[in-house]
């Protein structure tokens, strides 16, 4: 079975800084997609990146940016110039397989400081 | 706002009782997904149907059961309810079935078992 580790439960950021939240799977297939999704208080769960296996390029979406690296099954989300909005929960999801199910992580807590 | 919506909001309940759990999909969305994130689990995937028909299972216990129905809405039905049901119950929603495909999340419904 897939997994999905985030092993951080909480980090911290300076308003304008960046920041890097890590996470880890572990599968067997060879074509999948990753997911970095974000949860802030109001409980609605928003796509923030997506990125497909085959893929060598690195996803981006304006401030936010993936490091996938397939061999060591490593996919990190950077935040760049961070806002208070950013301010959330965030999981790192995996799909795989014929039928779309996404596997979560455990999900991190990012604060930021103003 | 995703325009995937889901009734009630929240429900209280006692342990025992069914409740019914309602999720309309974005228009054009043939496939439902239902996730139940706690405390304890997680976000973790539960079942998916794509145009009526059920496609993957997750982890979805006996006394809990969905159907999606020729509207294209789904209903999550969750019997003998014990304390640990108390989540919240995300639907989600997206055009194909595949892996990889973007899912659209609704509020979710906050269920608490007294």
């Amino acid at each position: 079975a897939q997994t999905v580790t985030q092993s951080q439960p909480e980090m911290s950021v300076q308003e304008a800084e960046t920041v890097t939240l890590s996470c880890t799977y572990d599968t067997s297939e060879s074509d999948y997609y990753l997911f970095w999704y974000k949860q802030p208080p109001s409980r609605q769960m928003i796509l923030v990146i997506r990125q497909e296996a085959y893929k060598q390029q690195n996803a981006t979406e304006n401030r936010f940016s993936v490091n996938f690296q397939k061999a060591a099954k490593s996919f990190s989300l950077k935040i760049s110039d961070s806002q208070l909005g950013d301010a959330a929960m965030y999981f790192c999801a995996y799909d795989g397989g014929a039928n779309s199910k996404l596997t979560f992580g455990k999900g991190i807590t990012l604060s930021v400081r103003p | 706002d995703s325009g995937v919506t889901q009734t009630p909001k929240h429900l209280i309940t006692a342990t025992g009782q069914r409740v019914t759990l309602r999720c309309s999909p974005r228009s054009g969305d043939l496939s439902v997904y239902w996730y139940q994130q706690s405390l304890d689990q997680g976000l973790q995937f539960l079942i998916q149907y794509y145009n009526g028909e059920e496609r993957a299972k997750g982890n979805i216990l006996e006394r809990f059961s969905a159907q999606q129905f020729p509207d294209l809405h789904s209903e999550l039905n969750l019997s003998s309810l014990e304390l640990g049901d108390s989540a919240l119950y995300f639907c989600a929603s997206s055009t194909r079935s595949y892996s990889g495909v973007e899912q659209y999340f609704g509020p979710g419904t906050r269920l608490t078992v007294t």
